[in-house]
């Protein structure tokens, strides 16, 4: 079993639509996840870590079910330019928290 | 200030052949990380220093790939001989750390193709 799966997608959402990706991990002692955005072609970025509480940054929400293992990242009113791929991210199992285990990656496309 | 340097950004070399990717990190980063992406296993960690030692080679995928950090800003990813297999791109990424925000800073990549 893989440490962090995701749809991979293509998600083909319209602007302006709601869309929410989710991501489960298999290490129940994971303490720090995140969220990560790649353009094609391009290098991965942080877009924002998640917390046990859950939190938002603007137009973004991410959740975190720590009994199921799973992570969910919410994408309020898509714009074109939030089309990209979104890695899923957690520390790897029994190493502490410089190793990051990214998952696959879903595929966000925002048509007009 | 200047990001992750790395080269080349493209190589297209034939199988056999030695392949070595270079990596600047961001200045006063103390952690560095070597990744490989491809299309069906995604990103996959190959190794990390912290203050230029391995801490962690557990993902080097077989005796043909080695890494180096002599200095602080400086690291070599080597692999010896080459495969077709090997064709990815290679990221280096630095942190400061990692524990609380997550945050790597990635280099833009070196896609290598191995014919």
């Amino acid at each position: 079993r893989k440490e962090v799966e995701q749809d991979p997608g293509p998600f083909n959402v319209p602007e302006g639509a709601t869309v929410a990706f989710n991501c489960t991990y298999s290490n129940s002692a994971s303490q720090s996840f995140f969220w990560y955005r790649q353009d094609c072609r391009k290098e991965p970025k942080l877009l924002m870590s998640v917390y046990s509480s859950g939190n938002e940054d603007g137009r973004f929400t991410a959740q975190l079910n720590r009994a199921s293992q799973y992570i969910s990242l919410l994408i309020r009113d898509s714009k074109l330019s939030d089309s990209a791929t979104y890695l899923c991210v957690v520390n790897a199992r029994n190493t502490g928290f410089q190793k990051l285990v990214f998952g696959t990656g879903t595929r966000l496309l925002v048509s007009p | 200030d200047a990001g992750v340097i790395q080269s080349p950004r493209h190589e297209v070399t034939e199988m056999g052949q030695e392949v070595t990717l270079r990596c600047k990190p961001i200045s006063g980063h103390d952690y560095l990380f070597w990744y490989r992406q491809t299309m069906m296993r995604g990103l996959e960690l190959l190794i990390y220093f912290n203050n230029n030692v391995p801490i962690d080679d557990s993902g080097m995928p077989e005796d043909r790939f080695s890494a180096k950090m002599p200095n602080a800003s400086f690291s070599t990813l080597k692999i010896q001989p080459s495969e077709p297999r090997d064709s990815a791109v290679y990221f280096c990424a630095s942190s400061v750390e990692v524990k609380n925000t997550g945050e790597l800073f990635f280099g833009e990549g070196s896609r290598l193709t191995v014919l």
